[in-house]
């Protein structure tokens, strides 16, 4: 089965800074790779999501770029703001497979 | 507001009880599931449903059996509960599955005393 790795796992950026977490995964046929973001108490919301049909993703602040051939996937955010500070989720799926394989989870906290 | 919802938001228990968490979604979708976070955030699928047929059922104890009464609504029953089943259960729904975002509920959060 797939296995979705996810690093760092911690992750303290001052405001406006820029924030890197990166995954890999395991299956080379996984197509689908969306991130979601776990507010305190919350459940995960979807905030981008990557087919592998392209290699970078953009929406305003946060971006997703995608390399197949190194099987691995990577969020950027960019001029965090303290609102940004939550548990981020890559997760990795292929059409068949019946449900998303999550990675660890990074805990993103931006400092004011 | 079209959401996915659970219930209830939080469930505390006794060991050994039975109790049962509801989960309903106003998307339209074909496909229900049920996640279990534990305390280190690790998201873990337990079951998913689609049309009524349940498809995957993880190393999941029986204890633990997920019931469809529609499209709209998976319920999950637990019974003869134990101190391990204390974590956060998280329902979702997708139309379709494999590359299909999924989107989640709340969240209950369950306590075993």
């Amino acid at each position: 089965g797939e296995n979705v790795e996810q690093h760092p796992s911690t992750l303290s950026v001052q405001e406006g800074d820029s924030a890197v977490i990166k995954c890999t995964y395991s299956d080379s046929a996984s197509n689908y790779f969306p991130w979601y973001k776990q507010e305190l108490g919350k459940g995960p919301q979807l905030i981008i999501d990557i087919r592998s049909n392209v290699g970078e993703k953009k929406d305003q602040r946060i971006a997703v770029t995608l390399n197949k051939t190194a099987k691995h996937f990577s969020l950027h955010i960019t001029e965090t703001q303290p609102e940004d500070s939550a548990v981020y989720f890559c997760a990795a799926s292929k059409q068949g497979r019946r449900a998303l394989t999550f990675g660890s989870g990074t805990r993103l906290q931006v400092q004011p | 507001d079209t959401a996915v919802s659970q219930t209830p938001k939080y469930l505390v228990t006794q060991m050994g009880n039975d109790k049962s968490i509801k989960c309903e979604q106003n998307l339209g979708h074909d496909t229900m599931y049920w996640y279990k976070q534990d305390s280190k955030k690790f998201l873990k699928i337990m079951f998913s449903y689609n049309n009524k047929e349940l498809i995957i059922n993880e190393t999941v104890p029986n204890r633990f059996s997920p019931k469809s009464p529609d499209k709209a609504h998976l319920n999950l029953h637990i019974n003869s509960l134990e101190l391990g089943d204390s974590a956060v259960y998280f329902c979702a729904s997708s139309q379709g599955s494999g590359r299909a975002t999924e989107y989640f509920g709340p969240g209950t959060r369950l306590l075993v005393l």
